[in-house]
């Protein structure tokens, strides 16, 4: 597609719930980003493949924040037993050579 | 530790004048500088870089200016529009890495 897209757009779960959160990259991008934003701050920095590999996981939180991308397309973050302070916006952004990274429109998760 | 500090959490411009948005930072080892342009609901996207070793560059109505010394950045929008209204975030990298740091933005309103 043309931009990043990331699926769901919105996510309601209950606290102790698993979550996936997808993001499609542009085609053709090698470098993919998570990052978190919560109300009234900047996005935070979880993580960074470069193709198939974790290239810098130094922003995920804890143990329970997991992400992949087997195919080096694709991606997915996971969340396991999620918590109230787990919402947030969670963007995803990819990036060929250099700095001009696009991000997609986030998925808004809500921990009730 | 907020390492990108943007001390102005809004400003309000009337249409036509010039919009100065400022930005700190605190690690010595950001070489590369980024402003990000966020409307609701939508991703945040590029607006203008800087090279640390550059003072200036400027894209149209976008002008950023850095001094190292200071470790300080502005965004100089001029003449601002209405469409100029939105959160404007800073972000910063290091040598040798893609990850980036944001500030917490600051909310630009152009009125007519």
């Amino acid at each position: 597609g043309a931009g990043v897209s990331q699926t769901p757009s919105n996510k309601v779960t209950e606290k102790g719930k698993y979550v996936e959160l997808r993001c499609d990259p542009i085609s053709g991008h090698t470098a993919l980003y998570w990052y978190r934003q919560s109300l009234g701050q900047g996005p935070e920095f979880l993580i960074y493949f470069q193709g198939t590999g974790a290239a810098d996981d130094s922003g995920l939180p804890n143990d329970r924040f997991f992400a992949v991308r087997p195919e080096g397309s694709v991606s997915t973050l996971k969340i396991q037993r999620t918590e109230r302070g787990d919402s947030a916006v969670y963007l995803c952004a990819s990036g060929g050579q250099g700095y001009g990274y696009t991000f997609g429109s986030g998925t808004r998760l809500t921990v009730v | 530790d907020q390492q990108v500090k943007q001390n102005s959490p809004s400003l309000s411009v009337q249409e036509g004048r010039i919009s100065i948005l400022n930005c700190d930072y605190t690690n010595s080892m950001f070489d590369y500088f980024l402003w990000y342009k966020k409307y609701p609901a939508e991703g945040p996207t590029f607006l203008i870089s800087i090279s640390s070793i550059k003072d200036k560059n400027e894209d149209g109505r976008f002008t950023v200016f850095l001094n190292k010394s200071a470790k300080h950045l502005s965004l100089h929008i001029v003449p601002s529009q209405p469409g100029d209204s939105a959160v404007y975030f800073c972000a910063a990298s290091a040598y040798n890495t893609d990850k980036l740091i944001f500030g917490t933005g600051t909310r630009l309103q152009v009125f007519p």
